[in-house]
C-alpha cells in the first residue's frame, strides 16, 4: 500500500512565524504535490515537484516555498505565516508523468494562524 | 467558465436510491478524468478513472460526454457508507504533466 505521511495533523502558529510542513512517501514516487483546501474553493495546487531538487509553481505559490532534497520528502515552507494561510494542507504523490497515474494523498495538516 | 464545475449539493437521498452527479469542464483537450471520494476530515482517494466513454465498477458508473464537456457519476443502490464528498478531477496541460484540477466537490448524504 502506498503511504503518504505528513508531519503534523494540527498546527497552531502565530502571524509572522516561519512554518515547515513535511511530507514523506514510501513508494519511490517521482512526483510530489502540495495543495491547500478551503471551503467553497476546493483543492488548489501550491507547488509540485517531478524530481529531487526540482520544483514548479502551482496556481497559488505566493507566500510559500518548497524544498525537495530527497526523493521521498517534500517540504512546504511558509516564510512568514499570515492569517489567510489558515487552511487544510494536503500533500500528494504519484509515479512518473502522465494522466494515468493516481495521486495518493497524505492525511492533511490543519494549520491555524493566529 | 470555471475549469471544473460541480453542483455542491448537498444531495440527501434514502438508502437504496440511485443518485447522479454531473461535472462540467472547460478544457476540450482533456483526455482523461477522475472521480475522487473524500470522507469528512479525511484525505481524497481515487474512486474511478474515466478514459473513454465511461467506466463501471460495481454500483458506480462514470460516463463521459466529450461533445458537451461533462462527466457524470451514477451511484446505484446507495449505502450509508457512500456518504462523502465526491470530487471531479480533470488533468490540465492535456494530461502531460499529471497536474490535476479539482472541482469543489458534491456532498452526498445517504439517509437510513
Amino acid at each position: 500500500d502506498v503511504k503518504v505521511t505528513q508531519s503534523s495533523r494540527y498546527l497552531v502558529k502565530r502571524t509572522g512565524e516561519k512554518v515547515f510542513l513535511e511530507c514523506v512517501q514510501d513508494m519511490d514516487h517521482e512526483n510530489m504535490f502540495w495543495y491547500r483546501q478551503d471551503p467553497g474553493l476546493g483543492l488548489r495546487l501550491i507547488y509540485f515537484s517531478y524530481d529531487v531538487k526540482m520544483k514548479e509553481k502551482g496556481d497559488i505559490p505566493e507566500g510559500y516555498s518548497v524544498s525537495r532534497e530527497k526523493k521521498e520528502r517534500f517540504s512546504l515552507i511558509l516564510e512568514s505565516a499570515s492569517t489567510n494561510q489558515t487552511s487544510m494542507y494536503l500533500c500528494a504523490s504519484s509515479s512518473q508523468r502522465g494522466w494515468q497515474e493516481t495521486q495518493y494523498f497524505g492525511p492533511g495538516t490543519r494549520l491555524l494562524v493566529l | 467558465r470555471k475549469e471544473v464545475e460541480q453542483d455542491p449539493g448537498p444531495f440527501n437521498v434514502p438508502e437504496g436510491a440511485t443518485v447522479a452527479f454531473n461535472c462540467t469542464y472547460s478544457n476540450s483537450a482533456s483526455q482523461s478524468f477522475f472521480w475522487y471520494r473524500q470522507d469528512c476530515r479525511k484525505e481524497p482517494k481515487l474512486l474511478m478513472s474515466v478514459y473513454s466513454s465511461g467506466n463501471e465498477d460495481g454500483r458506480f458508473t462514470a460516463q463521459l460526454n466529450r461533445a458537451s464537456q461533462y462527466i457524470s457519476l451514477l451511484i446505484r443502490d446507495s449505502k450509508l457508507s457512500d456518504s462523502a464528498t465526491y470530487l471531479c478531477v480533470v488533468p490540465t496541460d492535456g494530461g502531460a504533466t499529471n497536474k490535476l484540477i479539482f472541482g469543489t466537490g458534491t456532498l452526498l448524504a445517504v439517509q437510513p
